[in-house]
């Protein structure tokens, strides 16, 4: 069973929606990941948090936008997306000794 | 060139058969290696980190040569639950400086009864 949960397991949204993506662990880990994987396709890397704060964007669109509130949650923030948008979401969090990154079930979300 | 190549398959092997899936990287400056596997419509699940030294667990064996920048994992007597696709993951980029992961497109195994 993973520690790392992630909700809703399942989005529909229309492209005028505004929708949150929401990542949970309780690992004390202080590195947190949000990926997208496209069918067929491998994870790619979208935001790096370390110690809440972004380390890295991986020139994503502004239309996603991440939030670390606290060390054990990490938001995505979705609005205005485009069809193509539609992935499966995955967070993932990473301890301060390895480089093993332990990911989430994912949420799997649906533009129209 | 690409960052993480692998052979997509599928295998297609019966079960009790040995299989090896490999897989090469381009950026020399990587540290860690990893393979992880994925099930459909499932997150990827760490199987093994991959160590210089080579490593083994259970029926599981995974080979790294730097020098090559080659990673390689072998199945042993694979069982109809192996089935999966299996990413071979290396920690950070090509340019350096990032500690995401850079999965390969994966390695789609069937093991049939």
């Amino acid at each position: 069973d993973t520690e790392v949960t992630q909700t809703p397991k399942h989005l529909v949204m229309g492209m005028t929606n505004k929708k949150s993506l929401k990542c949970e662990q309780h690992m004390g880990h202080r590195a947190m990941y949000w990926y997208k994987q496209k069918a067929k396709k491998p994870p790619e890397l979208m935001f790096v948090y370390s110690y809440e704060k972004l380390s890295i964007n991986e020139s994503v669109p502004s239309r996603f936008s991440p939030e670390c509130p606290n060390s054990s949650l990490l938001n995505l923030h979705l609005h205005a997306l485009q069809p193509e948008d539609s992935a499966l979401y995955l967070c993932a969090t990473k301890g301060p000794s390895t480089d093993t990154q332990y990911f989430g079930p994912g949420t799997r979300l649906t533009v129209l | 060139r690409k960052e993480v190549e692998q052979d997509p398959g599928p295998f297609n092997v019966p079960e009790g058969a040995t299989v090896a899936f490999n897989c090469t990287y381009s950026n020399s400056a990587s540290q860690s290696f990893f393979w992880y596997r994925q099930d459909c419509r499932k997150e990827p699940k760490l199987l093994m980190s991959v160590y210089s030294s080579g490593n083994e667990d259970g029926r599981f064996t995974a080979q790294l040569n730097r020098a090559s920048q080659y990673i390689s994992l072998l199945i042993r007597d694979s069982k109809l639950s192996d089935s999966a696709t299996y990413l071979c993951v290396v920690n950070g980029r090509s340019g350096g400086g990032a500690d995401g992961l850079t999965f390969g497109k994966g390695t789609h195994l069937i093991i049939q009864p």
